[in-house]
């Protein structure tokens, strides 16, 4: 079975300064798709971002990075100039071809310190 | 558009009791997803939908039942409540396997 860890249970950052989240899956695909979401206190979940693993370029959006090292099974996120709304928990995804398999980490839950 | 629609948002069970929470989603998705979260954990598969008709167990099923006769609808049944099965539940469901879910709101359940 798929697993997806989260070895960073808390992590904080100073506003305005850079912070990486780290996140490492196991898998026997050769293709599969990757997700970030976040979680504020309100619940809702909200995809950050995503990459698909037969591409080689990380992707990014706006703040957002993802550092993808395939070879490694590693998708890590780097969120750059943070802000205070980036608090939140943040859950790693991973999602197979055929969707039939979506599973999560356990959360980091990230502290924006003013 | 309202997207992925969970009933109800909170719900309070005695041991023992049966109830089923509700999920419709309007954008024609073929993939649906039941997850449930417990306290400052991730989120953990139910049961999955690739289609009307089509349901699979994900990691935790014990406990729950599924069914899918429409495209739109899955809800989730919930036999014999027990304390374990305290969480939130969260319903979603997306277009194709490469693109985002959309999540509902979730329904915070207690079973006491």
């Amino acid at each position: 079975a798929q697993t997806v860890t989260q070895s960073q249970p808390e992590m904080s950052v100073q506003e305005a300064e850079t912070v990486t989240l780290s996140c490492t899956y196991d898998t026997s695909e050769s293709d599969y798709y990757l997700f970030w979401y976040k979680q504020p206190p309100s619940r809702q979940m909200i995809l950050v971002i995503r990459q698909e693993a037969y591409k080689q370029q990380n992707a990014t959006e706006n703040r957002f990075s993802v550092n993808f090292q395939k070879a490694a099974k590693s998708f890590s996120l780097k969120i750059s100039d943070s802000q205070l709304g980036d608090a939140a928990m943040y859950f790693c995804a991973y999602r197979n071809t055929t969707g039939n398999q979506f599973y999560f980490g356990t959360g980091t839950s990230l502290t924006v310190i003013p | 558009n309202a997207g992925v629609t969970q009933t109800p948002k909170f719900r309070i069970l005695k041991i023992g009791q049966s109830m089923t929470l509700q999920c419709t989603q309007d954008m024609n998705h073929n993939y649906m997803y039941w997850y449930r979260q417990d306290p400052g954990m991730g989120l953990k598969l139910i049961y999955y939908s690739v289609g009307a008709g089509i349901t699979d167990k994900g990691e935790v099923p014990n406990g729950y039942n599924v069914s899918r006769s429409t495209t739109e609808d899955f809800p989730l049944r919930l036999e014999l409540a027990a304390p374990s099965q305290t969480s939130v539940y969260f319903c979603a469901s997306g277009r194709t396997a490469r693109e985002k879910l959309f999540f509902g709101s979730g329904t915070q359940l207690s079973v006491l």
